[in-house]
């Protein structure tokens, strides 16, 4: 597609469900990240992907979080037993290797 | 650890003043940086890219500079208008050019007509 593309744009879900967002970044681009911005937060790192290469996992806040990317292409980001702290919109980009494209966004509430 | 400082964290303007953010970062070894916008409820938009060797880059009314050795950057918005309002979100990327971009916590624009 011409641009990121980022599913659902909203996800409202229980305390302690699991949840999963959906990113397929721009045909070709090489490098995929998962960003967290809480609100009136600055964007928190959260996974790296590079090809294949092993993933960046250095910014998953908890081991309830997880991520794959299938084929070099689309992402999924996992949340398990959500908690209420876990609420903030989550933001993928996919780059070539000049700039950053994002999408935009899911917003995520735990309630 | 590179730290990403964006100043002022609001600003209110008239509409049709030329204003100027500012970013700031600790660590000069950088491969990129980006000023991207965010409207509210909004993802990123990219504006403008500034590799390390470059001084600065111009779209339209936005010119952003760099300087490396001083580790800053401005982004220049001349004759400012109401659809300008939105955060503004400065980042600078790793020197080997790959890992994650580094965020700096954003100026709010206000332009009032």
């Amino acid at each position: 597609g011409a641009g990121v593309s980022q599913s659902p744009s909203n996800k409202v879900t229980e305390k302690g469900k699991d949840v999963e967002l959906r990113c397929d970044p721009i045909s070709g681009h090489t490098a995929l990240y998962w960003y967290r911005q809480s609100l009136g937060q600055g964007l928190e790192f959260l996974i790296y992907f590079q090809g294949n290469s092993a993933p960046d996992k250095s910014g998953l806040p908890s081991d309830r979080f997880s991520a794959e990317r299938t084929g070099g292409s689309v992402s999924t980001l996992t949340i398990q037993r959500t908690q209420q702290e876990d609420s903030a919109v989550y933001l993928c980009a996919s780059s070539a290797g000049g700039g950053y494209t994002f999408g935009s966004g899911t917003r995520l509430t735990v309630v | 650890k590179q730290e990403v400082t964006q100043i002022p964290a609001a600003l209110s303007v008239p509409e049709g003043e030329n204003l100027v953010l500012n970013c700031s970062f600790t660590d000069s070894a950088i491969y990129n940086l980006q000023w991207f916008r965010q409207d509210p409820g909004k993802g990123l938009t990219s504006l403008l890219l500034i590799q390390s060797s470059q001084r600065e880059q111009t779209s339209g009314r936005l010119n952003a500079s760099l300087d490396k050795s001083s580790g800053r950057s401005t982004l220049y918005i001349a004759a400012s208008q109401p659809g300008d309002s939105a955060t503004y979100l400065c980042a600078v990327r790793k020197p080997s050019g790959q890992g994650n971009l580094i965020f700096g916590k954003g100026t709010k624009l206000s332009v009032k007509p």
